[in-house]
């Protein structure tokens, strides 16, 4: 069965730092596509950035870019120069069919 | 502000009852997913229509149901309420139903089983 994991419940980063969320996934198929979703204190859920397992190129958006390591499912999420609204629940998730799966989040604060 | 709307924001009831969340996609979505956030189970998928039809199944419970209406709005009813129900409860939409859409999400419903 497919999980998602994110061995991180927490983080924290001093502002304009740059900081790695990990996430690793298991899953046996071959295609399939990776997001990262943030979750701020209003609890609504926003796609960060999306990844499509048979593109090798990283995903990258703004100051939001991914690490995707497909033999060693991995799939981490760099943030370049955080701010202080980068603070929230990062969720990693994985689609492939039916199967829509999340991590359990990562908490990332922002240090001022 | 995804363009997806939730009602209602709250909702409060008791165990045995039966509530309907509504949902309404941004507009030219024609996909709708619920989803399920728990402090236990984390997010978890439920359901997702697409154009009016069922297209994708996740852990959905038989006491819960959904439905997507012509115009595109889709409801999801829960019904003999459990404790555990209480949870957030996400709607979301995205263009078609391929693969790669990005979903949008909306800023939930969250419900309290007493």
């Amino acid at each position: 069965a497919q999980t998602v994991t994110q061995s991180q419940p927490e983080m924290s980063v001093q502002e304009a730092e740059t900081v790695t969320l990990s996430c690793t996934y298991d899953t046996s198929e071959s295609d399939y596509y990776l997001f990262w979703y943030k979750q701020p204190p209003s609890r609504q859920m926003i796609l960060v950035i999306r990844q499509e397992a048979y593109k090798q190129q990283n995903a990258t958006e703004n100051r939001f870019s991914v690490n995707f390591q497909k033999a060693a499912k991995s799939f981490s999420l760099k943030i370049s120069d955080s701010q202080l609204g980068d603070a929230a629940m990062y969720f990693c998730a994985y689609r492939r069919d039916d199967k829509i799966i999340f991590g359990k989040g990562t908490r990332l604060h922002i240090l001022p | 502000d995804s363009g997806v709307t939730q009602t209602p924001k709250h909702l409060i009831t008791a165990t045995g009852q039966r509530v309907t969340l509504r949902c309404s996609p941004r507009s030219g979505d024609l996909s709708v997913y619920w989803y399920q956030q728990s402090l236990d189970q984390g997010l978890q998928f439920l359901i997702q229509y697409y154009n009016g039809e069922e297209r994708a199944k996740g852990n959905i419970l038989e006491r819960f149901s959904a439905q997507q209406f012509p115009d595109l709005h889709s409801e999801l009813n829960l019904s003999s309420l459990e404790l555990g129900d209480s949870a957030l409860y996400f709607c979301a939409s995205s263009v078609g139903d391929l693969l790669q859409e990005t979903q949008y999400f909306g800023p939930g419903t969250r419900l309290l089983v007493l």
